[in-house]
């Protein structure tokens, strides 16, 4: 079955700065890759997905970019704001149409 | 829009005793999700409806879990017994339809405490 790994579990940055949080999936049909964020207590929720026929899509200041050779995607966030502090979860469909999530990486944003 | 409701949003235990959980999914949504949460990991499905029919429940522990959708609208999860393990956010998300490339809405979840 599908395993998502995501790295790191904790990143921390400057106010301003750039995040980037990576996942790497094992199963090569998979072909939807969300990203979702959950604030402390809070709900998750998507912020931005993308599907295998297309390697990169922003919007504002998220981007997700997808490499299907290497089965590696990744989030950036630029000028990074302190209401970005949250856990983010990557996911990934497997090829029994389920989404496989990962860990989680807690980012911390510094004034 | 009403986003997916649950209840109770907290709830202590004790291993042993039986619990369950409520979920009202967005209006229009054929597909819902129980995920378990535990504190510190990615949400973890447990069972998958489509309308009122088990998608997939691969992952349920059946000997103590159980779920049901009734009328395809309104879910509930329960466990009997419960086991400290059990103590985790149990999350109900929806979506419009069966695709996993629907975008899942979640509701607040359940703490559960299991002492």
């Amino acid at each position: 079955g599908e395993n998502v790994e995501q790295h790191p579990s904790t990143l921390s940055v400057q106010e301003g700065d750039s995040a980037v949080i990576k996942c790497t999936y094992s199963d090569s049909a998979s072909n939807y890759f969300p990203w979702y964020k959950q604030e402390l207590g809070k709900r998750p929720q998507l912020i931005i997905d993308i599907r295998s026929n297309v390697g990169e899509k922003k919007d504002q200041r998220i981007a997700v970019t997808l490499n299907k050779t290497a089965k590696h995607f990744s989030l950036h966030i630029t000028e990074t704001q302190p209401e970005d502090s949250a856990v983010y979860f990557c996911a990934a469909r497997d090829s029994n149409y389920q989404l496989i999530w990962g860990a989680g990486t807690k980012l911390i944003i510094k004034p | 829009e009403a986003g997916v409701a649950q209840s109770p949003r907290y709830k202590i235990i004790e291993k042993r005793q039986s619990v369950a959980f409520w979920c009202n999914p967005i209006s229009g949504h054929a597909t819902l999700y129980w995920y378990q949460q535990i504190l510190g990991q990615g949400p973890k499905l447990l069972i998958q409806f489509q309308n009122n029919g088990v998608v997939d429940d691969s992952q349920l522990p059946k000997d103590r879990f159980s779920a049901e959708r009734l009328k395809g609208v309104d879910s509930t999860l329960k466990i009997q017994p419960a086991k400290l393990e059990d103590s985790a956010v149990y999350l109900c998300a929806s979506s419009l339809g069966h695709l996993s490339t629907d975008t899942q809405y979640f509701g607040p979840g359940t703490r559960l405490t299991v002492l």
